[in-house]
């Protein structure tokens, strides 16, 4: 499968426990994305990467989240002390510019449960 | 103000029915539009690009209004693999960076 992978598919934690998602996003796209997506809304921008410079973040991705591409191919995002409000589906994509706007490629996310 | 607005649904039409949605959203500065579909439990996929003379792919068509800041995607003939959630998306620009989607349109085809 030549896709974005995204793992683990689920995760179930405890409030205040840190967890991390690992992408891995398609292998000749430079840029890659994090999105948060809750029940009965679109995914919500929260940082994306070029090659392995974070470039931007959003407000929604506070201090106890990072994200981290070390070497410009696959990337993490960690939530330290989760809460309840944490709980989404947290979706990974990777893009590539054609025809002068990009087009994103998702991973099937990892939905993360917040008890 | 939400940016990008959409009527969540559900419709539930039959098999071979005309169904049409819409979209509104508040930039006016916004240059690019698309139709995302994301299956239940999947990751959102590009359905089609809107541009600003109306496109059409098969069954589908999608329309943009520029002046009402207005989307819209028709689909004839539905099918029961259409059954999805449609999710509008705008962009200020050509990079993904700055893509808003809306909350999604659930629609579900019935035998």
């Amino acid at each position: 499968d030549t896709g974005v992978s995204q793992d683990p598919r689920h995760k179930i934690t405890k409030r205040g426990q840190n967890v991390t998602f690992r992408c891995d996003p398609i292998s000749e796209h430079n840029r890659l994305y994090w999105y948060r997506q809750t029940l009965g809304q679109g995914p919500e921008f929260l940082t994306y990467f070029q090659n392995e410079a974070q470039l931007e973040k959003s407000r929604l991705l506070s201090d106890r989240f990072s994200a981290e591409r070390p070497k410009g191919s696959f990337s993490t995002l960690e939530i330290q002390r989760t809460e309840q409000g944490d709980s989404a589906m947290y979706l990974c994509a990777s893009s590539l510019v054609t025809g002068g706007y990009e087009k994103l490629f998702f991973g099937s996310g990892t939905q993360l449960s917040v008890l | 103000r939400k940016e990008v607005e959409q009527d969540p649904g559900p419709f539930n039409v039959p098999e071979g029915a005309t169904v049409a949605f819409n979209c509104t959203y508040s930039n006016s500065a916004s240059q690019s539009f698309f139709w995302y579909r994301q299956d239940c439990r999947k990751e959102p996929k590009l359905l089609m690009s809107v541009y600003s003379s109306g496109n059409e792919d098969g069954r589908f068509t999608a329309q943009l209004n520029r002046a009402s800041q207005y989307i819209s995607l028709l689909i004839r003939d539905s099918k029961l693999s259409d059954s999805a959630t449609y999710l509008c998306v705008v962009t200020l620009s050509g990079s993904a960076r700055q893509l808003t989607f809306g909350s999604g349109t659930q629609l579900t085809v019935l035998p």
